[in-house]
């Protein structure tokens, strides 16, 4: 079985601030990570993925993560941070064929 | 037009009456979800379709059925709501070409009274 934990549930950071939201998983064998971002009130979009290849991936708006298989984790960092990155943020492990898991979440303030 | 689309979007409901929440996509995908989002509880799942003859319990089934009665179309039943059941729900759809990457509708906000 697959599952998915996240440290932080709930940072605050001021704007301009560096950001980095742990996420660690476990399973097995190969696996997707998934970054998703949900803005208040909106529904969870993806932010960044991970299949293979080069373990640093970006994303949408100066986000990327960073792959290190021998500490089974996926963490988002951003240098810096904007009021509007105020969101929640889950990451999620797809091992093989099976269904897709989510972390509980990391709740974002960024005060300006 | 939104590719994943939930309805109703808001719904108050009395405690032990029968309510559906529908989902349909046009992403041809044949991979389907249902989850419920509370604070401090993230999303869980609670079932899953990979194709219309396939459905499949999540982690918090009790309490819900479902039906998918074409491709597009994944229906979630709360067949006698209690108050607990009071959450977001969102429907997701993926497929394996695409690497299993979730596209969600906009979500149904459910109060059961």
């Amino acid at each position: 079985a697959q599952s998915v934990s996240q440290h932080n549930h709930h940072v605050i950071l001021s704007e301009a601030a560096s950001l980095e939201l742990g996420c660690n998983y476990s399973y097995g064998g190969t696996v997707n990570l998934f970054w998703y971002v949900q803005y208040p009130g909106q529904h969870l979009q993806l932010l960044l993925k991970y299949f293979s290849g080069d373990p640093l991936v970006k994303g949408i708006k100066g986000f990327e993560a960073e792959f290190i298989k021998s500490k089974f984790s996926f963490n988002l960092r951003k240098p810096s941070v904007q009021w509007s990155d105020t969101a929640e943020y889950f990451c999620a492990v797809n091992g093989g064929y099976q269904k897709v898991t989510f972390g509980t979440g990391t709740k974002l303030q960024v005060i300006p | 037009d939104a590719d994943v689309t939930q309805t109703p979007r808001n719904r108050i409901t009395k405690t032990g009456k029968r309510i559906m929440l529908e989902c349909s996509q046009t992403k041809g995908h044949d991979r389907m979800y249902w989850y419920r989002q509370d604070p401090g509880l993230g999303l869980r799942l609670i079932y899953y379709s990979f194709d219309v003859k396939d459905i499949n319990k999540g982690e918090i089934s009790d309490g819900y059925s479902v039906s998918r009665q074409a491709q597009a179309k994944f229906s979630l039943s709360l067949e006698s709501a209690i108050p607990n059941q009071t959450a977001l729900y969102f429907c997701a759809t993926s497929d394996l070409r695409g690497k299993n990457i979730q596209y969600f509708g906009a979500g149904t906000r459910l109060s059961v009274l």
